[in-house]
């Protein structure tokens, strides 16, 4: 398995709380990314970094924002999680443009 | 916006048989990557194909890159048990962005 961490494994909250899901890696690769994984929408793509404090929104990035202060460690936050944000977050990480990406084993997020 | 469907959504066989299951766009990609996902874990990469008609293969698994490549197929030849999994494809775009489509969900039985 690729070097990747994401931790919690499993929350669960209340609509209203912060949230910040933590993704580790030890592979110093340059690109790392936060997918959402919902039924009936695959996963979809919510912040993404290119390196140290250099991110950038995808595809579903409202109600999220991100940080990236060592090479390592990519964070996702929920400033103030709504029931919507429900979901299983994947962390990927790819070492250069247009190589293949590598996943974490997800995080599940309930938000009750 | 670039659309991608995967077909069939869903398939269920038994061990022994072969079969495939598509990825189409509307779109030209630049390359597109093949993953298996199964309940708990995060997708695992199976194979990138980059070249028009590109055919790859990983023992029992064949795949294939549309000659125009906008279009892709894995064939699974005397499907097993290990084999159950949700199979996903993801196009890469010019800007180096993956696209997921929903996935075929895959069970093979004993």
């Amino acid at each position: 398995d690729a070097g990747i961490t994401q931790s919690p494994r499993h929350k669960v909250t209340e609509t209203g709380t912060p949230v910040t899901l933590r993704c580790h890696q030890t592979e110093n690769h340059r690109y790392m990314y936060w997918y959402r994984q919902d039924p009936g929408h695959g996963l979809r793509l919510i912040h993404y970094s290119y390196g140290v404090k250099d991110t950038d929104k995808g595809e579903v990035s409202d109600g999220y924002s991100v940080s990236r202060s060592k090479t390592e460690d990519f964070l996702l936050t929920l400033e103030s999680a709504t029931s919507s944000q429900t979901s299983v977050y994947f962390c990927a990480i790819q070492d250069g443009h247009n190589q293949p990406q590598h996943f974490g084993d997800g995080t599940r997020l309930s938000i009750l | 916006t670039q659309l991608l469907e995967q077909s069939p959504q869903f398939l269920s066989i038994q061990e022994g048989e072969n079969l495939t299951v598509y990825c189409n766009s509307s779109s030209v990609f630049s390359s597109l990557q093949w993953y298996r996902q199964e309940p708990g874990e995060g997708p695992v990469l199976l194979v990138t194909v980059v070249t028009g008609g590109e055919v790859k293969k990983l023992k029992r698994l064949t795949f294939q890159f549309g000659d125009a490549r906008k279009d892709s197929s894995l064939h699974i030849t005397a499907a097993q048990t290990g084999d159950t999994g949700l199979y996903l494809c993801a196009p890469r775009n010019a800007g180096n962005m993956l696209t997921f489509g929903g996935g075929t969900r895959l069970m093979v039985k004993p």
